[in-house]
C-alpha cells in the first residue's frame, strides 16, 4: 500500500494569512505515461463528508475558490491557502489514486489563531 | 446534480453482517465507479472498495475477505456487506462516486451514516 503522511497534524493561522499543508507519499504517484500526479486534496468540515478541492495534484475542482492551490510532484505535495478565511476551518486530507487500495493521509486540522 | 444517500441499520451486533445501501439520484448508476469509504470516530478515511458500472469490483485487501459490494441497476443503488464485524468496524460509512476519468478520486459523496458495532 502507498502510505500518505501529512504535516503538520494541526495548524493555527491568523485570518488573512497563508497556510501550507504538506503531504508525502511512500512511493511516487506520478504516472510516467501521462505525466500526471494521481493526488487529490479534500476538505472536511465537522459533520460533513469530505469535499474535493484539488485533483491531479494541482487542478482546482470547479467552484473551489482560487485561494486554494496545489503543487508538487512525485512524492512531495503541498496544499496552499493564500489568505485564510473563517470558513476554511476544517480538516484537510491528501489522497492518492495511483493504485489500489486508495489511501488517505491522516489529516491536518486547520484552525484560526 | 447527482446525489448519494446511504441507508441501513445504525447498530450491528459483533460477528454479524453490516449491510448498507447507497441510492443514486439525479443520474444513472450505469456509468462511473462507485465506492464505499469509512471513517472511525475521530479518525481518518479508509477506502473499502469500489464497483464499476459493469459490475467489476476491487476491494481493500485489509477487508477483502469480509467485503462484498454489489450493484442494483434497476433501483439505481449499490450496496455494501461487511461480515464478521467487530467494534473496530464502528465508523461513519460514506458512499462516493469517482470522476469519469478515474475511479479513485471522489467528487460526489453521500452525507454518511454512522454504524456502531455493539451487543
Amino acid at each position: 500500500d502507498i502510505v500518505m503522511t501529512q504535516s503538520p497534524d494541526s495548524l493555527a493561522v491568523s485570518l488573512g494569512e497563508g497556510a501550507t499543508i504538506n503531504c508525502r507519499s511512500s512511493q511516487s504517484v506520478l504516472y510516467s505515461s501521462n505525466n500526471k500526479n494521481y493526488l487529490a486534496w479534500y476538505q472536511q468540515k465537522p459533520g460533513q463528508p469530505p469535499k474535493v478541492l484539488i485533483y491531479w495534484a494541482s487542478t482546482r475542482e470547479s467552484g473551489v475558490p482560487d485561494r486554494f492551490s496545489g503543487s508538487g510532484s512525485g512524492t512531495d505535495f503541498t496544499l496552499t491557502i493564500s489568505s485564510l478565511q473563517a470558513e476554511d476551518v476544517a480538516v484537510y486530507y491528501c489522497q492518492q489514486y495511483y493504485s489500489t487500495p486508495y489511501t488517505f493521509g491522516q489529516g491536518t486540522k486547520l484552525e484560526i489563531k | 446534480q447527482v446525489q448519494l444517500q446511504e441507508s441501513g441499520p445504525g447498530l450491528v451486533k459483533p460477528s454479524e453482517t453490516l449491510s448498507l445501501s447507497c441510492t443514486v439520484s439525479g443520474g444513472s448508476i450505469s456509468t462511473y465507479y462507485w465506492s464505499w469509504i469509512r471513517q472511525p470516530p475521530g479518525n481518518g478515511l479508509q477506502w473499502i472498495g469500489y464497483i464499476s458500472y459493469s459490475g467489476s469490483t476491487n476491494y481493500n485487501p485489509t477487508l477483502n475477505s469480509r467485503v462484498t459490494i454489489s450493484l442494483d441497476t434497476s433501483r439505481n443503488q449499490f450496496s455494501l456487506k461487511l461480515s464478521s464485524v467487530t467494534a473496530a468496524d464502528t465508523a461513519v460509512y460514506y458512499c462516493g462516486r469517482g470522476y469519469n476519468w478515474n475511479a479513485g478520486a471522489f467528487n460526489v459523496w453521500g452525507q454518511g451514516t454512522m454504524v456502531t458495532v455493539s451487543s
